[in-house]
């Protein structure tokens, strides 16, 4: 969806080093969301977001974090205690579920991430 | 937790012919059920849902059919064509969590001319 902008589209890291991917919607969606996608396997959830200033952990939080200061941006931290980085960062949004009906979720392009 | 099955891991059929992919979740209170489809290296793109309050969905050639009681659903793709080749990811939502999925593992289908 054009809505959704991740950037950079590669990224090296360093060992030791913090990294952050970005990413920006202009759906005006409440909802974002952070996926890891590894060759072979699904997509897993890091974080998510329901509303600008909260957001919480998904199934393999550890070694990220992220931020929620304004609605068109939720930043991926990838810090230096995740030993295993290397995967395509997949970021998402959707408007908020009216009375608990779930809404599509709709990727940025993504970003693929490897150890230097 | 929930857990979300899906087979076979690779499909290969010839251009014209239907595809089926099957998905199993475990949680009896997920009510949302998504397929994606993802090119190489490119986003993974909606191509259709449907909800528990109903058992099937169709979008021209695409297809969706849930079955609340043995916990499964299935994407079918009836005349094949090679710009179909893609890996095509199932969803289930989490009951009592916003907005929560989770995916299967992906099946890789391969349509020959």
């Amino acid at each position: 969806d054009g809505g959704i902008t991740q950037s950079p589209k590669y990224l090296f890291r360093k060992e030791g080093q913090n990294v952050t991917l970005s990413c920006e919607q202009n759906l005006n969606h409440d909802a974002m969301y952070w996926y890891r996608q590894d060759p072979g396997q699904g997509l897993r959830l890091i974080y998510y977001s329901q509303i600008v200033n909260d957001f919480q952990k998904g199934d393999i939080a550890e070694g990220y974090s992220v931020s929620r200061e304004k609605k068109e941006s939720f930043p991926l931290t990838v810090t230096s205690a995740q030993k295993n980085p290397t995967a395509f960062y997949l970021c998402a949004s959707s408007t908020n579920p009216g009375q608990g009906v779930n809404q599509p979720q709709h990727f940025g392009d993504g970003t693929r991430l490897s150890i230097l | 937790g929930e857990n979300v099955e899906q087979h076979p891991s690779t499909l290969s059929v010839q251009e014209g012919d239907s595809a089926v992919i099957k998905c199993t979740y475990s949680d009896s209170a997920s009510n949302y059920f998504p397929w994606y489809k993802q090119e190489l290296g490119k986003r993974p793109q909606l191509i259709i849902d449907i909800r528990s309050n109903v058992g099937e969905k169709k979008d021209q050639r695409i297809a969706v059919t849930l079955n609340k009681t043995a916990k499964h659903f299935s994407l079918h793709i009836t005349e094949t064509q090679p710009e179909d080749s893609a890996v095509y990811f199932c969803a289930a939502s989490i009951s009592l969590s916003f907005q929560k999925l989770v995916f299967g593992t992906g099946t890789r289908l391969l349509v020959s001319p």
